[in-house]
């Protein structure tokens, strides 16, 4: 079957990095997303990786290696605004995507 | 505007009742999509539509109908509403299906069907 992993939740200090991340069995790879999606609010794009390595946006960055299949989302110089839940899709040969159950990032601080 | 809008915003429903929930978006995006979110679970698919006049069934199709008489318009029906039908829905689209076409998100229907 097709498996998105990520951890529940996760806790980090205003200010300080946080590294969210995702390890996944799918029936093919067309890429990988991350999502950002505040409590009570649609999803809205963050990144996209389809080939390996790290992709950088400002204080977001995120990091696929397809051979582990695994990616992580690295946020830097936290806010508060940062607090949400963070979620990993991946693009299976269908072309749909597979989604996690997302982490809550809670920042304190 | 532009964007995706999505109507009601929340809803209790008595179980039986019939319930179509309304997705409109003005990009003029090719695909859109319907989507349950459930806590303690991923967004799973409903139903998708790659272009006007196609539907397809997605991972929990059963008791959900779509159509898709034009470019703009996607509503999801509920034909007899039971509990377990229960969540949050979200609309999306994509301007098409390939692999680097981003999704964008309505703002969802939170559904009570008691």
């Amino acid at each position: 079957g097709q498996n998105i992993d990520q951890p529940t939740e996760m806790t980090a200090t205003e200010g300080a990095i946080v590294q969210i991340n995702c390890t996944y069995q799918t029936s093919g790879f067309n890429g990988l997303f991350w999502y950002q999606q505040h409590a009570g609010e649609a999803p809205t794009f963050l990144s996209y990786n389809v080939l390996d390595g790290l992709e950088e946006k400002g204080r977001f960055s995120s990091f696929l290696s397809r051979s582990k299949g695994y990616s992580y989302l690295l946020l830097k110089e936290l806010q508060m605004k940062d607090s949400a839940s963070y979620l990993c899709a991946v693009m299976d040969s269908n072309y749909q995507l597979i989604w996690g159950a997302g982490t809550k990032l809670i920042i304190k601080p | 505007i532009a964007g995706i809008t999505q109507a009601p915003t929340s809803q209790i429903l008595a179980a039986g009742r019939r319930m179509t929930l309304r997705c409109t978006q003005d990009m003029r995006h090719n695909a859109m999509y319907w989507y349950r979110q459930d806590l303690g679970l991923g967004l799973r698919l409903i139903h998708y539509s790659n272009t006007a006049g196609t539907t397809g069934k997605g991972e929990v199709p059963d008791g959900y109908s779509v159509s898709r008489a034009n470019t703009d318009d996607f509503p999801l029906t509920l034909a007899s509403a039971v509990p377990s039908q229960t969540s949050v829905y979200f609309c999306a689209s994509s301007e098409g299906q390939g692999a680097t076409d981003t999704q964008y998100f309505g703002p969802g229907t939170r559904l009570t069907v008691l």
